[in-house]
């Protein structure tokens, strides 16, 4: 089954860019959009933004900023680079796959499957 | 599209059943996931479509509501079911969830 694997520095300073990779595994990467998602610790789940595997991309407006998410379909693999990142960016990242179904009464989604997410601390 | 849980935390015994709400801030129609999450591990889906059970999730769990209110239910806890469970709304973006609401054991 389709598996994600979240993978990049654990540790980043102040005012740099945060970057992280999500490798599909399992699975093709192509016909599906790919999320990205960060926790605090502690804290509750954010929605960073997505990747469709054509390249097309949407961002949470409160990141949208600072936030870009690219695709390499010959490697089965999307990025996230958070540029500037303050001590509020400390979080657990998780990738997930944004599935769907069309059925006579919607189109509907949700995240699954997650990768094991990834801790990245922001500190000098 | 804000998303209010309630409760925000939970005591309760193996066997109990447990009723957690969410409340959309404005109508979503059935787009509402539901999502368990244990200690050191990432959510995992239990619902979507506000009432579809994901493949492997045992029965005992089950949800409802459409529009602005929703319900997730354990109609009987078990030792595994103690976790923190967070809604998600997929009617538009930026997709949001939950506060979060954690059941603890009694």
């Amino acid at each position: 089954q389709v598996q994600l694997q979240e993978s990049g520095p654990g540790l980043v300073k102040p005012s740099e860019t945060l970057s992280l990779t999500c490798t599909v595994s399992g699975g093709s990467i192509s016909s599906y959009y790919w999320s990205w998602i960060r926790q605090p610790p502690g804290k509750g789940l954010e929605w960073i933004g997505y990747i469709y595997y054509s390249g097309s991309t949407n961002y949470n407006p409160s990141l949208k900023s600072r936030v870009t998410i690219s695709v390499d379909t010959s490697k089965n693999q999307f990025s996230l680079k958070l540029s500037s990142v303050t001590a509020a960016d400390t979080a657990v990242y998780y990738c997930a796959r944004d599935a769907n179904v069309d059925t006579a009464m919607g189109f509907y989604n949700w995240f699954d499957p997650w990768g094991q997410g990834t801790l990245v601390t922001v500190s000098s | 599209i804000q998303l209010t849980q309630s409760p925000s935390s939970l005591s309760a015994s193996v066997g109990d059943r447990v009723t957690i709400t969410c409340r959309a801030s404005q109508g979503i129609s059935s787009y509402l996931a539901w999502y368990q999450q244990k200690p050191g591990k990432a959510p995992k889906l239990l619902i979507y479509a506000a009432s579809t059970l994901q493949s492997g999730v045992p029965s005992r769990f089950s949800g409802s509501g459409s529009g602005t209110d929703f319900t997730l239910t354990i109609s009987s806890l078990q030792p595994e079911d103690f976790a923190t469970y967070y809604c998600q709304q997929l009617n538009s973006y930026p997709r949001t969830f939950g506060q979060g609401t954690k059941v603890e054991i009694k």
